[in-house]
This record gives C-alpha cells, sequence and structure tokens, in this order.
C-alpha cells in the first residue's frame, strides 16, 4: 500500500541545535505539507509546498520539496523547547475534497 | 484556532454500545474529514465530506458511519464500539478550492473497554 516514509521517527537534540527530518515517497504527489502536532492538541500546519524544486521558510523552518515530487524535508534552526512535538509531512493524495495522506511522525524532544 | 469545535473531548464507553462524535465548525468550510490517530500508524482517513449529504469512505471506513446534514456539522458514528476503535479521533475542515490545506481541531479521546 501507500506509504509515506518520515526519518528519524524520534530525535532527542539540545536546545540551540539544528534539527532536520525528511520524509520520502514511492509514488510522485504534486503537493507536500508539513504539521506539528503539540501534545492534547490536533495538528497545526507549518509548511505547504506546491512547486517541486520549492524551499519554503516559516521563521526559523524551512521546508523544501525534492525535485523528484518523492520526497521533502523540514528543518528547524536554533531548536527551543516549544518545539517539542511530533511532526508530520502529508501529501494531497486526491484533489478531490483535498483529501491528504499522512506519514507516521517524527517525535522530536529538545533538552532545555 | 480554525473555528473547529469537537464533542465530547473524551469519553469512556463498553463494547457493543454505539457512540457519536460530533465536529462542529464556523468557517463555512466545504469539506470535513474524520481521522483517527493510532501509535505507530499517524493519521488514517475513516470518512470525509465533500458538502452537504455527500460524503465518502477513506482508508479505515470499516465500522464506521457518517452523516452531514449542515455545512457546519460532520458526525461520525460507531454503531457498536469495539475495542479496537479505541483512539483518538480528529476532525478537519478544508477550503473548496485546490490544493486547500487541512485544519484539525483538537481530538476527541474514546477509550472502549
Amino acid at each position: 500500500g501507500q506509504q509515506l516514509n518520515q526519518s528519524p521517527q524520534s530525535m532527542f537534540i539540545q536546545e540551540g541545535e539544528d534539527v532536520s527530518m525528511n520524509c520520502t515517497s514511492s509514488s510522485i504527489f504534486n503537493t507536500w505539507l508539513w504539521y506539528k502536532q503539540d501534545p492534547g492538541e490536533g495538528p497545526v500546519l507549518l509548511i505547504a509546498l506546491y512547486k517541486a524544486g520549492e524551499l519554503t521558510s516559516n521563521g526559523r523552518l524551512t521546508a523544501q520539496f525534492g525535485i523528484t515530487r518523492k520526497d521533502s524535508f523540514l528543518n528547524i534552526s536554533a531548536s527551543i523547547p516549544s518545539d517539542v512535538g511530533i511532526y508530520f509531512c502529508a501529501v494531497l493524495k486526491l484533489r478531490r475534497a483535498n483529501n491528504l495522506f499522512f506519514g507516521t511522525g517524527t517525535r522530536l524532544t529538545v533538552i532545555p | 484556532d480554525a473555528g473547529i469545535t469537537q464533542s465530547p473531548r473524551h469519553k469512556v464507553t463498553e463494547t457493543g454500545t454505539p457512540v457519536t462524535l460530533r465536529c462542529h465548525q464556523t468557517e463555512n468550510h466545504r469539506y470535513m474529514y474524520w481521522y483517527r490517530q493510532d501509535p505507530g500508524h499517524g493519521l488514517r482517513l475513516i470518512h470525509y465530506s465533500y458538502g452537504v449529504k455527500d460524503t465518502d469512505k477513506g482508508e479505515v471506513s470499516d465500522g464506521y458511519s457518517v452523516s452531514r446534514s449542515k455545512t457546519e456539522d460532520f458526525l461520525l458514528t460507531l454503531e457498536s464500539a469495539t475495542s479496537s476503535q479505541t483512539s483518538v479521533y480528529f476532525c478537519a475542515i478544508s477550503d473548496r478550492g485546490a490544493d486547500q490545506p487541512q485544519h484539525f481541531g483538537d481530538g476527541t479521546r474514546l477509550s472502549i473497554l
């Protein structure tokens, strides 16, 4: 079946370090998104990518849509304690009703 | 917040009982979705709606039904709950138009004993 492989599954980093995570697929997708989920809450959209090769920033976050349209990465610079959470990649699977398919997430822990 | 309210936020019930979860939006968005979230599986789509009375199945729809009689409300029903349906359920909404992102509610934690 369809899979989005996120790596790593979990990360433990020191406050102030940079973080990099990625998401790969065996299929081509034309829209990639990154969400963050805080404990006890729903996922929140961080960055949406619509064009292959596109590099987009949102504050300390930078995401790129791979040129092959089969992968994306998310970087967080100078991590802070509130960066803790689960980061999900998602792809637009069906344009009808904007249906998304999610990866299994990367759990980030920031050690103060 | 994206104007999405899920109710109840927590529920404990017994196997075999019917359960209905409600998602209410104030954004007048066309599309609504129900997901379940389980460890190791991320978010999996149960059902979605593309308009009033228009719904379709997602990847894990067995054992669930949905209804949308008004733009603002999307109900998820477990006709006869089973322990495998213990999960955290999220509602999401998306506006009409291509590539519109989904915005999520805060979830309902459902435990079936």
